[in-house]
């Protein structure tokens, strides 16, 4: 049971490029999440989808989209990255109000 | 949205003395309050939660208050170990459903 799989796990990017960061959960959970984190500012959410075909944006949503492509996969685009987005990212899943499961983190750093 | 406050930002113990961390949220309709550990380069991980029908629940050093009155809610570690050296989130939700995390508390237990 491998829970929440994300991927990459490291990644560099220069300014303006393009990257998609995959998540899989197989608990059968029926939300999903994209949390991201920086020093002092705890876990912000960027996008989430309560079900399979719907998303829903967070606290943070500006420079990404999000494709809740089944149940199981849910993945984070910056279409444009920015120094900006330079964070450890974390895909997260939950069975609707029960405990959330956390990836083990994607490190990204934009040059 | 909801707003969660932490503090300390961070706290220096002594090994085998208590640790106590505070977390006050916004959002009145928030019933569930969990607690996450994060050690250095790895997910967050939940350590104990409560909902708004109880005021207080144990496992073994651990516990965790809530006054829902003053929206306001409180994690105890008694005994501390160097293995309790971590960074600890609170975080609060309407039905465990998109959770608001405050900014972290970096935790060091001196031996």
């Amino acid at each position: 049971n491998a829970g929440v799989t994300q991927t990459p796990k490291f990644q560099v990017l220069k300014t303006g490029q393009s990257m998609t960061l995959q998540c899989a959960q197989d608990m059968n959970h029926n939300s999903m999440y994209w949390y991201r984190q920086d020093p002092g500012m705890g876990l912000r959410l960027i996008y989430y989808s309560a079900s399979e075909g719907t998303t829903d944006k967070g606290e943070v949503p500006n420079g990404y989209n999000v494709s809740r492509l089944n149940k199981r996969e849910f993945s984070l685009r910056l279409e444009s990255a920015a120094p900006s987005q330079t964070s450890v990212y974390f895909c997260a899943s939950d069975a609707s109000g029960n405990t959330i499961y956390f990836g083990e983190g994607s490190w990204l750093t934009v040059v | 949205g909801e707003n969660v406050e932490q503090h300390p930002s961070t706290l220096s113990v002594q090994e085998g003395d208590s640790a106590v961390i505070k977390c006050t949220y916004s959002d009145s309709a928030s019933n569930y309050f969990p607690w996450y550990k994060q050690e250095l380069g790895k997910r967050p991980q939940l350590i104990i939660d409560i909902r708004s029908n109880v005021g207080e629940k144990k496992d073994q050093r651990i516990a965790v208050t809530l006054n829902k009155t003053a929206k306001h809610f409180s994690l105890h570690i008694t005994e501390t170990q160097p293995e309790d050296s971590a960074v600890y989130f609170c975080a609060a939700s309407v039905g465990g459903y998109k959770l608001s995390f405050g900014a972290g508390t970096t935790v060091t237990v001196r031996a």
